[in-house]
């Protein structure tokens, strides 16, 4: 079975640019979570969808949205790129979204974004 | 959300038992504790998790103190694919806030050939 895939797997962009990171979720999952992941640290959460609406946010700016697709695949758009967001972009989905805690996330390998 | 604190490294040698600790001591009732791993170059991977009674599964087992103020991951017998950051998390029922995964910077495991 496939697992979750996200393209491209490498991206340079200039400062101030935009940038649009796919990801396919695993077939039958309905929800899409992305995380950043600086180099160092933890991956760090972004968005949650789930049945195409957002279910829970982090801490980011509004440069950062995504949307879910009827197919439940999903994409993250960055605007007004900054040096700093620079890091690894995680994609994860799982059967469930909110009230199934015991659901686990299945992530893909990531897009590695560089921002010059 | 509740914190989790686990040693930055641990070392093991292969074929070996490892024990990852980690401690919760501010856990909520409701709180599940949740092990990721994450290898060179991939995204994370799920392992295990549980709420009270220690789980096994094909890939590790988990132990929780009676107090559930901590936990151990156990690897049986350690490979050298088992090298990787071990992220121990605690995910909540509770609250909207199960939908996220709240990592810290895990324990990165070392397999010694």
């Amino acid at each position: 079975d496939a697992g979750v895939t996200q393209s491209p797997t490498h991206l340079i962009k200039t400062r101030g640019q935009q940038v649009t990171l796919r990801c396919s979720p695993i077939s039958g999952h309905k929800s899409v979570s992305w995380y950043q992941q600086v180099l160092g640290q933890g991956p760090q959460f972004i968005f949650q969808y789930y049945e195409k609406e957002e279910r829970g946010r982090g801490n980011f700016p509004d440069r950062f949205s995504a949307r879910q697709f009827p197919n439940y695949s999903s994409e993250l758009n960055v605007n007004a790129l900054l040096l700093g967001d620079s890091a690894l972009y995680l994609c994860a989905s799982s059967l469930s979204g909110v009230g199934s805690y015991n659901s686990p996330l299945h992530f893909g390998n990531g897009t590695r974004l560089t921002v010059t | 959300d509740a914190k989790t604190t686990q040693p930055n490294s641990m070392e093991s040698n292969e074929e070996e038992p490892v024990h990852l600790p980690c401690n919760h001591s501010t856990i909520s009732g409701t709180d599940y504790i949740h092990w990721y791993r994450q290898l060179p170059s991939q995204g994370p991977e799920y392992v295990i998790h549980g709420l009270t009674s220690n789980v096994n599964n094909r890939m590790a087992s988990l132990a929780i103190a009676e107090d559930r103020k901590s936990s151990t991951l156990i690897l049986h017998r350690a490979t050298l694919r088992d090298a990787a950051v071990y992220y121990c998390i605690l995910r909540g029922n509770s609250g909207g806030s199960n939908y996220k995964l709240t990592f810290g910077k895990g324990t990165l495991l070392t397999v010694n050939p």
